[in-house]
C-alpha cells in the first residue's frame, strides 16, 4: 500500500554515466515533484509536472530530463553524471484543489552516489 | 520572491522537554505553510499545515504551530518529547501562484535520555 515508491534506493555510479530513477504514485494525485538533496540538508525543487505536463523546471542543467508517461509516474533521468550530482533525490505528489495542491506526500528517496 | 529562515541548525532537548522549533518566512501576500519531518534515511512526512483560519494548528505526534502574520514566523512546538521524536524538521512556504514550496535548511533534533 505504498503511496509514492521509488526506484532504486540506492544507486552508485560513476563519472559520465546515465541513469534513470522512477517514481510511482498510487494516490490517485495529478501533480508530481522531483527534488534534490543536497550533503546539507537543503531541499530544492527541481520539476513538477501537472497530468503529465511540465509546469515548473527550476533551472535545472538539460543533463537532467523528467518524463511523465502518465499521471501516475514521474521519471527523471540523468545524463553524462557529474560528481555533483551525488545527493538524495525525493519524489513527491500532491492533489489538485486550494491548498490541497501543497500537501506533498513524499517517496522515501533515491541516494546517488557519482564516483 | 519567498522564503523560509529556520535559525537552528541543530537543537538538543531532554526527553520530557518542552520543544520550540523556530521558523521565519518571507512573502508578500498570505503563505501557506507547513512543517515536514524527515526521520533518518525516510522521505519527509507532513507533521501539520496552515491555510487560512485559525493560527493555531494542530498536527500528528501531538505537535502544533503557531501562524504569526506580525512576526512572520510559523514555529512549531510539543510540551514533551519523546526520544522518536529525533529527526531533521522543515518548515516550507508555498503560494497557489507559484505552485511551489520553499523550504527552509532544516533543524536537527537531538534527544538526550
Amino acid at each position: 500500500d505504498t503511496a509514492v515508491s521509488q526506484t532504486p534506493k540506492y544507486l552508485v555510479t560513476q563519472m559520465g554515466n546515465d541513469k534513470s530513477i522512477k517514481c510511482e504514485q498510487n494516490l490517485g494525485h495529478d501533480t508530481m515533484y522531483w527534488y534534490k538533496q543536497d550533503s546539507k540538508k537543503f531541499l530544492k525543487i527541481m520539476f513538477s509536472y501537472n497530468n503529465k505536463e511540465l509546469i515548473i523546471n527550476e533551472t535545472v542543467p538539460n543533463r537532467f530530463s523528467p518524463k511523465s508517461p502518465d499521471k501516475a509516474h514521474l521519471n527523471l533521468h540523468i545524463n553524462s553524471l557529474e560528481l555533483g550530482d551525488s545527493a538524495v533525490y525525493f519524489c513527491a505528489s500532491s492533489p489538485l484543489g486550494a491548498g490541497g495542491l501543497f500537501e506533498q506526500f513524499f517517496g522515501p528517496g533515491t541516494r546517488l552516489t557519482v564516483l | 520572491a519567498q522564503s523560509v529562515t529556520q535559525p537552528d541548525i541543530h537543537i538538543t532537548v531532554s526527553e520530557g522537554a518542552s520543544l520550540e522549533l523556530r521558523c521565519n518566512y518571507s512573502y508578500g501576500a498570505t503563505p501557506y505553510l507547513f512543517w515536514y519531518v524527515q526521520s533518518p534515511g525516510q522521505g519527509l512526512q507532513l507533521l501539520l499545515k496552515y491555510f487560512s483560519g485559525d493560527t493555531l494548528v494542530q498536527g500528528i505526534k501531538g505537535f502544533e504551530a503557531e501562524f504569526k502574520r506580525s512576526q512572520s514566523s510559523f514555529n512549531l512546538r510539543k510540551p514533551s518529547v519523546h526520544w522518536s521524536d529525533a529527526a531533521e524538521y522543515f518548515c516550507a512556504v508555498g503560494s497557489q501562484g507559484a505552485q511551489k514550496l520553499v523550504f527552509g535548511q532544516g533543524t536537527r533534533l537531538t534527544i538526550n535520555p
